[in-house]
């Protein structure tokens, strides 16, 4: 099938630093990636949709200089925490989309997400 | 604007039995998909089942089957034969464009 691998799966940061993560896409090509929060017990809220070579759009209230996101590549998607703080601690899922037979047979394609906790 | 609404927060069904997660869901747009996705303790989404809306047959994956009533904005999943494996979260989703709207998730425990 299509897979995605997201890195790190958790980590651990001290306040005001950042943090790098991970999304590659290992069997196709992505032409779009999506970057999701998820808090306890909730559902995935949309951060912001990359399409490789291009700038991300984020959603309404999500700050661009907080989260950088970058999709330098049709593999690979990375979302950076600047100056991290407690209350950025969360889970965080990317998603990708390609184009081709994986795509339309199995649609978007979910990393196994990434435990972000800043202390 | 698009939303998608799950109105059973948890669910318990009897390993072996039948049990349906309700989901309707707002859209003005005509064409679109749906998923069903599964988030176990692993957190992984998981595709289970994904319906086009243009297509009027109901789309089923093994024990996995749904009932799309389009006009009704009503999509429920059935899952037949429970297995202690099918515990996990579940989440309706719309899809139109690149624009993905998950709802607030159906907690599935399985009775042994």
């Amino acid at each position: 099938g299509a897979v995605v691998s997201q890195h790190p799966s958790w980590v651990i940061c001290k306040s005001g630093t950042s943090v790098k993560i991970e999304c590659r896409s290992l069997d196709f090509q992505a032409t779009t990636m999506f970057w999701y929060r998820q808090f306890p017990k909730q559902s995935l809220m949309l951060m912001a949709t990359s399409n490789e070579g291009s700038k991300a759009t984020y959603e309404q209230g999500v700050e661009k200089d907080k989260f950088l996101i970058n999709h330098a590549s049709l593999t690979l998607s990375t979302l950076t925490v600047t100056s991290a703080h407690p209350e950025d601690s969360s889970f965080y899922i990317c998603s990708a989309r390609g184009t081709g037979a994986k795509t339309r047979r199995y649609g978007y394609t979910f990393g196994s997400g990434t435990r972000l906790t800043v202390v | 604007a698009q939303t998608v609404t799950q109105s059973q927060p948890e669910m318990s069904v009897q390993e072996a039995e039948t049990v349906t997660l309700s989901c309707t869901y707002d859209t003005s747009e005509s064409d679109y998909y749906l998923f069903w996705y599964k988030q176990p303790p692993s957190r992984q989404m998981i595709l289970v089942i994904r319906q086009e809306a243009y297509k009027q047959q109901n789309a089923t994956e093994n024990r996995f089957s749904v009932n799309f009533q389009k006009a009704a904005k009503s999509f429920s999943l059935k899952i037949s034969d429970s297995q202690l494996g099918d515990a996990a979260m579940y989440f309706c989703a719309w899809q139109a464009d690149d624009k993905i709207i998950f709802g607030k998730g159906t907690r599935l425990h399985i009775l042994p």
